[in-house]
């Protein structure tokens, strides 16, 4: 079963533009991951976010986590062909083991 | 700083045989976790290990098993291959807390 859930599952951009997606989740959390996955090959690290921060930027990257709804985005500023890949959230559930649970996915296209 | 490598890369394997996926961990990390990916699907946990002890399981039935060796590299190992096995393998190493590394995967065809 899917712990996270990410919106849009497609999102199609011209180059320049910024792209948004959000991640609602279920249960109580340490943490929450965004990854990066292209042609169906092995996931890229992002960003981390803990569950007492609210918001951090990494390059052109920006994450906020609000847990009082569940739920993260992520924002790409001026996108770029490169940035064409699927992008999903993962959160570190509070409790035993460190699991880290993946949602669906969002393919962003990002148009030259 | 090496990153994690799987092996091998792409497999293809007859139903009801067994098949044997191997990971090493990056340098530093001591949990190594395996998921299975399904074609448009997000990544589903199999299991976690720690320090060599699964730590952790997901849905998935016995005959999905796995080691980890003193020096953290894993192996997932899988009996009785079905077709609804075909899929994308992926391993990753962390250190407790932090992201996940992750390896290029192992595509399993079963047939």
């Amino acid at each position: 079963s899917q712990q996270g859930e990410e919106d849009p599952q497609a999102l199609s951009i011209q180059e320049g533009e910024n792209a948004t997606m959000n991640c609602s989740y279920k249960t109580s959390i340490n943490n929450l991951q965004w990854y990066r996955q292209n042609s169906g090959r092995g996931l890229v690290h992002l960003i981390l976010i803990r569950s007492n921060e609210r918001e951090k930027h990494s390059g052109r990257l920006r994450v906020t986590l609000d847990t009082s709804k569940k739920s993260s985005s992520l924002l790409i500023t001026a996108s770029r062909a490169a940035d064409t890949a699927s992008y999903f959230c993962a959160t570190d559930v509070t409790g035993g083991y460190q699991k880290v649970t993946f949602g669906t996915g969002t393919k962003l296209q990002v148009i030259p | 700083e090496t990153g994690v490598t799987q092996s091998p890369t792409h497999l293809i394997k007859t139903r009801g045989q067994q098949v044997t996926l191997r990971c090493s961990s990056q340098s530093g990390h001591n949990t190594v976790s395996w998921y299975q990916q399904a074609l448009g699907q997000g990544p589903q946990f199999i299991f976690q290990y720690y320090r060599e002890e699964e730590n952790g399981r997901g849905n998935f039935p016995p005959r999905f098993s796995g080691l980890q060796f003193p020096n953290y590299s894993s192996e997932l190992n899988v009996n009785a291959l079905e077709l609804d096995d075909s899929a994308l393998y992926l391993c990753a190493s962390s250190y407790p807390g932090d992201g996940y590394t992750f390896g290029s995967g192992t595509r399993l065809t079963v047939v």
